[in-house]
């Protein structure tokens, strides 16, 4: 069965400067990846994906994210944050069996 | 292009009570999972409608029932109500054909006293 980890509950950035947030998955073969943003009392919205190809994806609203097969890992990255950043990020891997695992979630909050 | 809908928004319950849930997929999505999503943690996974039958199952209890209509719009029911229900209930819709990308509705929030 798959599972992700995403180590960090809770970042602080100020605004401008850059984000990643760490994301690493456990699955015997190559996942399907996703990372979603989820404002406070909203559903989810899909940032970007990883199916196959190019191991580095770009998404929504400035976002990109690298796929590291060797270490697991789907890490999100932003260059420069703005103040609407703020929201909770999730990581999620999907397999053959149809169902996404996702992980526990990472706070962002953005300072000026 | 209508995303992918949820009603009620909001939902106050006692226990033993039952609930029904409703989602209305994306536009020209035939395919519908629910999830539960705890105060704090990520959503898990419940069940997964396809052709108006369940394809795929996470670890919740029988009390936990769905069903798929034929124009895909899909019921959560959910009954004998627990405290530990009480939880954001998230639809997602896909393509079954499209891979595994799913898009979310905004979710139901269900309070069980």
């Amino acid at each position: 069965a798959q599972s992700v980890t995403q180590p960090d509950i809770h970042i602080t950035v100020s605004e401008g400067a850059s984000l990643e947030l760490r994301c690493n998955y456990s699955y015997g073969a190559t996942p399907y990846l996703f990372w979603y943003v989820q404002s406070p009392g909203q559903g989810l919205q899909l940032l970007l994906k990883y199916f196959s190809g190019d191991t580095l994806v770009q998404g929504i609203k400035g976002f990109e994210a690298e796929f590291k097969r060797s270490q697991s890992s789907f890490n999100l990255r932003k260059p420069s944050v703005h103040w609407s950043d703020a929201a909770e990020y999730f990581c999620a891997v999907g397999a053959d069996d149809y169902k996404l695992s996702f992980g526990a979630g990472t706070t962002v909050t953005v300072r000026a | 292009d209508a995303g992918v809908t949820q009603s009620p928004t909001h939902l106050i319950k006692t226990r033993g009570q039952q609930v029904t849930l409703r989602c209305s997929p994306k536009s020209g999505h035939d395919t519908v999972s629910w999830y539960q999503q705890a105060l704090g943690q990520g959503p898990q996974f419940i069940f997964q409608y396809y052709e108006e039958e369940e394809r795929q199952r996470g670890n919740f209890p029988d009390r936990f029932s769905g069903h798929q209509f034929p124009n895909y719009s899909s019921e959560l029911n959910v009954n004998a109500l627990l405290l530990g229900d009480s939880a954001l209930y998230l639809c997602a819709s896909s393509l079954a054909s499209g891979g595994d990308t799913q898009y979310f509705g905004p979710g139901t929030r269900l309070t069980v006293l």
